[in-house]
């Protein structure tokens, strides 16, 4: 079956250290997302990439870092620069273009020790 | 600046009501897209609709029903006959081009529904 997965599905990170989120997706699609979702909000984007090797900040970058080596694959750091880890990341990819929809995988739920 | 407004923070309703939940945009764009995702206590959102600003009829799909108004920017969503398993926090969102090539989505902040049995 066509679709996005995301591991693990719970992320525990301990102080100073950085944490990496795995999204694959066998939907050929170019376009990939990485959003934060924290309780009783919207989503907010990270990072974008719309192809290989190239990827672009969203709106709260800040402490996270990507890459996109592989089209299916597109992994999301967390780096100890992020103060305020604690939330829920969804991955979504589309094909390219602001007419395209969106589809999400799982989630990752990360929690600080 | 692009906005997408959800005033609904929770709603509670019994099996088999009608419901519906509110979304109100700003934008300055003509051409944009409109979206509905439903996300259930597993946390995936789920897509459940696309429209575009050129396209004012409302649409049926089953239970769930879409009405879009230009004139007073919203997008509201009626769940008709509404089940327990209806229960989950639905986002409306606002696709804007950004770098051109890839959609932005802009999310309103949900609402949750409780559908009681």
């Amino acid at each position: 079956d066509g679709g996005i997965t995301q591991s693990p599905k719970y992320l525990f990170r301990k102080e100073g250290q950085n944490v990496t989120l795995s999204c694959e997706q066998n939907l050929n699609h170019d376009a990939m997302y990485w959003y934060r979702q924290d309780p009783g909000q919207g989503l907010r984007l990270i990072y974008y990439s719309q192809i290989v090797n190239d990827f672009q900040k969203g709106d709260i970058a800040e402490g996270y870092s990507v890459s996109r080596e592989k089209k299916e694959s597109f992994p999301l750091t967390v780096t100890s620069a992020q103060k305020n880890p604690t939330a829920f990341y969804l991955c979504a990819s589309s094909h390219q273009g602001a007419r395209e929809t969106q589809y999400f995988g799982p989630g990752t739920r990360l929690l600080v020790l | 600046a692009q906005k997408v407004t959800q005033a609904q923070t929770e709603i509670s309703v019994v099996e088999k009501e009608d419901v519906t939940l509110d979304c109100v945009y700003e934008t300055r764009d003509t051409t944009y897209y409109l979206f509905w995702y439903k996300q259930p206590p597993s946390g995936e959102l789920v897509f459940l609709i696309r429209r575009n600003s050129f396209d004012e009829q409302n649409e049926i799909s089953g239970r769930y029903s879409w009405n879009f108004q230009k004139s007073t920017s919203s997008f509201n969503f009626t769940i008709t006959a509404s089940q327990v398993v209806d229960s989950a926090v639905y986002f409306c969102a606002l696709s804007e081009a950004y770098g051109g090539a890839t959609n932005k989505l802009i999310f309103g902040t949900g609402t949750l529904l409780a559908v009681q049995p």
